[in-house]
């Protein structure tokens, strides 16, 4: 059984289109992370939650909307895609919302945007 | 503020000879530690952690790191590398103390290529 999946693994939509990214986890974890991997490879956190609550609030546009309908879920959604948007999205798990205990990764979504 | 720097962007090595990757960190706090490896077009996995236990901390497949309070490194090694060894390496720092809210910083990356 996958512990962290998410889904699409790739998605490609023209620019101001609005998509969204789903995560869930069965490692009965309550904290759940959205990073974004740049062409770069460059990782940054973009949000946390612990226990559906808001934890991280990095500086993201407010076109992104992360929810949380329960603690095993963490969406992702995303309006007016731009092409600045393009970049590898990483859904994330921990059993610790303090940075302490590792994270478990999801096997990232592509996004292209055209 | 908390930092972390890899050292080198790209390391080669040959099947069978020693790995080290090289990572500094800045903390205001007593950090925790971590190596992450992404192998192509797969999500991170973790190596290794340090959190103020043992300085010499050993990990998965052969990889151990030490914690230099005094160089403030943490520098990843492994004896022998294996040709499943090539993929993405990232060091991660993560502060604790007051105000923290369990961010990590991710280093820019290692990639270590092994040539047989």
């Amino acid at each position: 059984d996958t512990a962290v999946s998410q889904t699409p693994k790739y998605l490609v939509t023209q620019m101001g289109n609005d998509k969204s990214i789903k995560c869930e986890q069965n490692l009965g974890h309550d904290t759940m992370y959205w990073y974004k991997q740049d062409s770069k490879k460059f990782l940054k956190i973009m949000f946390s939650y612990n226990n559906k609550e808001l934890i991280i609030n990095e500086t993201v546009p407010n076109r992104f909307s992360p929810k949380s309908p329960d603690k095993a879920h963490l969406n992702l959604h995303i309006n007016s895609l731009e092409l600045g948007d393009s970049a590898v999205y990483f859904c994330a798990s921990s059993q610790d919302w303090q940075g302490r205990e590792k994270l478990f990764f999801g096997s990232g979504t592509q996004l292209s945007v055209l | 503020a908390q930092s972390v720097t890899q050292l080198d962007s790209h390391v080669s090595v040959s099947e069978g000879t020693p790995v080290l990757l090289r990572c500094n960190y800045s903390s205001s706090y007593s950090p925790s530690l971590f190596w992450y490896v992404q192998h192509p077009n797969k999500g991170l996995q973790l190596l290794l952690k340090y959190t103020s236990a043992a300085t010499l901390v050993k990990g998965i497949n052969g990889f151990e790191a030490e914690f230099k309070k005094s160089e403030t490194s943490f520098h990843l090694t492994k004896p022998s590398a294996h040709m499943s060894d090539a993929a993405e390496y990232f060091c991660v720092v993560s502060e604790r103390g007051s105000g923290n809210t369990g961010k990590l910083i991710f280093g820019q990356g290692t990639t270590l290529q092994v040539k047989p």
